[in-house]
């Protein structure tokens, strides 16, 4: 089991440009979570994605949108890129169905915006 | 809204030492409870998780916590530390008013001397 993974690693962009960030979820989770890590602090709820939909959306603004496809697997989208959007990008796989349940995370993409 | 505290952005131990992290947390309803572990560079690592029932949970690596409702609090402890216990310790909340999202705290990197 190849666990949660995201592409890509690192990731350079220049103000103004659009990414986009990868993700496969752990084998038989069906929900993907993304959040933004800034340095020095804890990881922030961008929003959660359930049988293609965006169940939940934390305080982010637009720019930030998302999409899961049919084999669960999700991205990340920012766009207009600021300065501040440098972070540590995680996504978190689980099953949706079961509350409580632990969310297994990826290695992260490290976006720097110059 | 729910929140996390966690106290102590830094604590350092001796090898051997009796570790504790402290964590406080803010909802309305009874919780889901968890202490994750990052490494430099990686993602999140999930040590334990409270959801119901017994309030003392055991977890990976010697870790445990535990659930104090009347004190709203969670602490981590590990009866002696290791080196390789060296990282960074992020509390995080989940269900009840908060939906779907994980709250994580801001995190305390946990310092282990030989």
């Amino acid at each position: 089991d190849a666990g949660v993974t995201q592409s890509p690693t690192h990731l350079i962009k220049t103000r103004g440009q659009q990414v986009t960030l990868r993700c496969s979820p752990k084998s038989g989770h069906d929900t993907v979570s993304w959040y933004q890590q800034a340095l020095g602090q804890g990881p922030q709820f961008i929003f959660q994605y359930y049988e293609e939909e965006e169940r939940q959306r934390g305080n982010f603004p637009d720019r930030f949108s998302g999409h899961q496809f049919p084999n669960y697997s999700s991205e990340l989208n920012v766009n207009a890129l600021l300065l501040g959007d440098s972070a540590l990008y995680l996504c978190a796989s689980s099953l949706g169905d079961r509350d409580g349940a632990e969310a297994f995370f990826g290695q992260g993409t490290r976006l720097t915006v110059v | 809204a729910q929140s996390v505290t966690q106290l102590g952005s830094h604590v350092s131990v001796s090898e051997g030492a009796l570790v504790l992290l402290r964590c406080n947390y803010s909802s309305s309803v009874p919780p889901y409870l968890f202490w994750y572990v990052q490494y430099p560079n990686q993602g999140l690592q999930l040590l334990l998780k409270y959801t119901t029932g017994a309030t003392l949970v055991k977890g990976i690596n010697g870790f445990e916590a535990e659930f104090k409702k009347s004190e709203t609090s969670f602490h981590l402890t590990k009866p002696s530390a290791h080196m390789s216990d060296a990282a960074e310790y992020f509390c995080a909340v989940s269900g009840g008013t908060g939906g779907f999202k994980t709250i994580f705290g801001a995190g305390t990197r946990l310092f282990v001397k030989a």
